[in-house]
């Protein structure tokens, strides 16, 4: 089955906003409210930081928001800081048979 | 406090069995999924499999049904992750995930496990 599809690699200046994308199909993004990102820093395991479309964990900042619209789903981080520099990936149910799916991850830069 | 406390790194030959383990505490280990992540060096996490040790019911990844295996022993409240012949394919990293509430979003992850298969 394929990833789900974001952008290789985005990038922000302290304070600024930026929003990640995560496209899929009417098959798993756009089948269910089953999408949830996750932030992973270089060297350990990722971290859970929304699910369900719009829900975040305790003890999430709230400066990280998700939305979808049709098949795609986006991750937007406001007041970007130094700390959120990582790698993210989205992550859908996938239907029956695929069960989920992951995106292919996007690298944050923070400038 | 969820924990969850994956076996130590293993090196192995192209051909060999492994089997690793996941330990899980905190919860109540027959009422949450709990499954397995590839991620190999440099890429992206690639979901494997689940299980629902309450029932034993257990799904895969098309990409990865046939080349492994996951088993829960309630007793101990362990997850396995077992390969009975290795490639040189399977060199990455494998986390362990809790999943709660739906099922479908992965609220705890292990510290992970290197699986080296080299010659």
């Amino acid at each position: 089955q394929s990833a789900l599809t974001q952008p290789a690699s985005v990038s922000g200046s302290p304070g600024q906003s930026i929003t990640i994308s995560c496209t899929g199909t009417s098959s798993d993004v756009g089948s269910d409210n089953l999408v949830s990102w996750y932030q992973q820093r270089p060297g350990n395991a990722p971290k859970l930081i929304i699910y369900k479309v719009t829900k975040r964990p305790s003890g999430v900042s709230n400066r990280f928001s998700g939305s979808k619209s049709g098949n795609t789903a986006s991750l937007t981080i406001s007041r970007l800081q130094a700390e959120d520099e990582a790698d993210y990936y989205c992550c859908s149910y996938g239907g029956s048979d695929v069960y989920v799916v992951f995106g292919g991850g996007t690298k944050l830069t923070v400038l | 406090e969820v924990q969850l406390v994956q076996s130590r790194a293993e090196v192995k030959k192209p051909g060999e069995s492994l089997k690793i383990s996941c330990k899980a505490s905190g919860y109540d280990f027959t009422s949450n999924w709990i499954g397995w992540v590839r991620q190999m060096s440099g890429k992206g996490l690639e979901w494997m499999g689940i299980i629902y040790p309450g029932d034993f019911d257990t799904r895969y990844s098309p990409s990865f049904e046939g080349q492994i295996s996951i088993s829960a022993d309630n007793s101990i409240t362990t997850a396995h992750l077992q390969w009975s012949s290795l490639k040189a394919s399977d060199t990455a990293i494998y986390y362990c995930i809790r999943a709660a509430g739906s099922g479908y979003e992965f609220e705890n992850w292990g510290q992970g496990t290197l699986v080296t298969v080299s010659s």
